[in-house]
């Protein structure tokens, strides 16, 4: 079963929009992480944020986490058309052996 | 600075072939990971070693099988392929169990005809 549920399952918007992507997930969790992938490429690890954190910033990123709701979102402010990638949140459920549990993902794209 | 290495990064097998992927991590990295994803899926957890011992354990087909050598690298070995075990496959590589986070290779795509 899945851990994280990204929403929307895609999202289009205009360059210089602001993208939100949410992700839930239902076991307690040490940290959650968001990921970015280009078609058919590699995971390209964005932001980590600790449960014990509520807010994190990295350039034009913003990922907030509401563990008492089990959720978090992924801001990307300015965006632009190279944004345009599936977007993964992964837990650790918990666990400290270091696997991760990821969502479906969101397909965003930017439109020049 | 080095990444994750991961070779070959595309390989087509016919069915009940056998396939070997490799996976170079960062220098100093002490755990590696393996996670298999399918078209449109999300990756999924296969098997972990830390310090060269199988530390975790998924969702991996008996026919699979994976192991870490004295220099860090970890292969995985496929046997008797299937149509289904067509995916992207992707290493990462971690410190400490990932708790500063991961470092994904940029996958090794394979497809059984």
């Amino acid at each position: 079963s899945q851990q994280g549920e990204e929403d929307p399952q895609a999202l289009s918007i205009q360059e210089g929009e602001n993208a939100t992507m949410n992700c839930s997930y239902k076991t307690s969790i040490n940290n959650l992480q968001w990921y970015r992938q280009n078609s058919g490429r590699g995971l390209v690890h964005l932001i980590l944020i600790r449960s014990n954190e509520r807010e994190k910033h990295s350039g034009r990123l913003r990922v907030t986490l509401d563990t008492s709701k089990k959720s978090s979102s992924l801001l990307i402010t300015a965006s632009r058309a190279a944004d345009t990638a599936s977007y993964f949140c992964a837990t650790d459920r918990g666990s400290t052996l270091g696997r991760l549990y990821f969502g479906r993902g969101t397909q965003l794209t930017v439109w020049p | 600075a080095a990444g994750v290495i991961q070779s070959p990064r595309h390989l087509i097998k016919e069915k009940r072939e056998t396939a070997t992927l490799k996976c170079y991590p960062i220098p100093r990295h002490d755990t590696v990971y393996w996670y298999q994803q399918g078209p449109g899926q999300d990756p999924q957890f296969l098997i972990s070693f830390y310090e060269k011992m199988q530390s975790d354990k998924g969702s991996i087909p008996d026919r699979f099988s994976a192991q870490q050598f004295s220099d860090y690298h970890s292969e995985l070995n496929m046997s008797s392929l299937e149509l289904g075990d067509s995916a992207l496959y992707f290493c990462a590589s971690s410190l400490g169990w990932g708790k500063y986070g991961y470092t994904f290779g940029s996958g090794t795509r394979l497809t059984v005809v």
